[in-house]
């Protein structure tokens, strides 16, 4: 059972447009979510978190929208530059547990 | 601050083995959290630790287990491998303990080759 979906597998941007990158839940009970990016041979890098008390969050380039009633999130990255080029990992956590659920990712490839 | 430290990078085993990763948090912090990443299942929890107890447990099977010492430091064990076993195995670390701290920061992962 997939509690965490990202449907796109792969997203393409050209450099200096915006990004955008979709996630799903499922189980109503989360109420944290974070934003990952993961370079090859590397750990998940935390970019950037929302609180399911806010339905925006932005932090520089980035910035998480959530909407509760259709449980999306959504990250916007503006603009694009090519070091974005990474697989993104949306994740969930219920009630301040650290036991965090991941979605599938997104390869993000950012074109110059 | 240091990051979150994993050893070893790389391991090579055989079906039958058992194999023991270890992790050193962010100076600081008292969660530890380890994860198993896999082409076909994702990144998926393993447990966590906090004060050297075990706090949450994902579905993996007996053979999968961990300890936290005083220091912070988790090791995980890994009994009896078997060729699916074969994974990056992630370690995060989090300030967690204080209201409403819930990043995770990972260290690079050990990969682990079961033949």
């Amino acid at each position: 059972d997939q509690q965490v979906k990202q449907n796109s597998p792969s997203l393409s941007v050209q450099e200096g447009r915006i990004s955008i990158l979709n996630c799903d839940y499922t189980n109503s009970m989360f109420d944290y979510f974070l934003w990952y990016k993961k370079y090859p041979a590397e750990g998940p890098t935390f970019l950037i978190s929302i609180s399911s008390i806010k339905d925006k969050n932005e932090d520089g380039r980035f910035t998480v929208f959530l909407n509760k009633s259709a449980k999306h999130l959504s990250l916007h990255i503006v603009p694009s530059q090519p070091g974005d080029s990474a697989v993104y990992f949306c994740a969930a956590s219920a009630e301040g547990a650290q036991k965090l659920v991941f979605g599938q990712g997104t390869r993000l490839t950012i074109n110059p | 601050k240091a990051g979150v430290t994993q050893t070893p990078r790389y391991l090579i085993k055989t079906r039958g083995q058992q194999v023991t990763l270890s992790c050193s948090p962010i100076s600081g912090h008292r969660s530890v959290s380890w994860y198993q990443q896999t082409p076909g299942q994702g990144l998926q929890f393993l447990f966590e630790y906090f004060s050297e107890t075990q706090r949450n447990k994902g579905n993996f099977p007996g053979r999968f287990s961990g300890r936290q010492f005083s220091n912070s430091r988790s090791e995980m064990n890994v009994s009896t491998l078997e060729l699916g076993d074969s994974a990056l195995y992630l370690c995060a670390s989090s300030a967690q303990g204080l209201a409403g701290i819930n990043e995770q920061f990972f260290g690079p992962g050990t990969r682990l080759t079961v033949l």
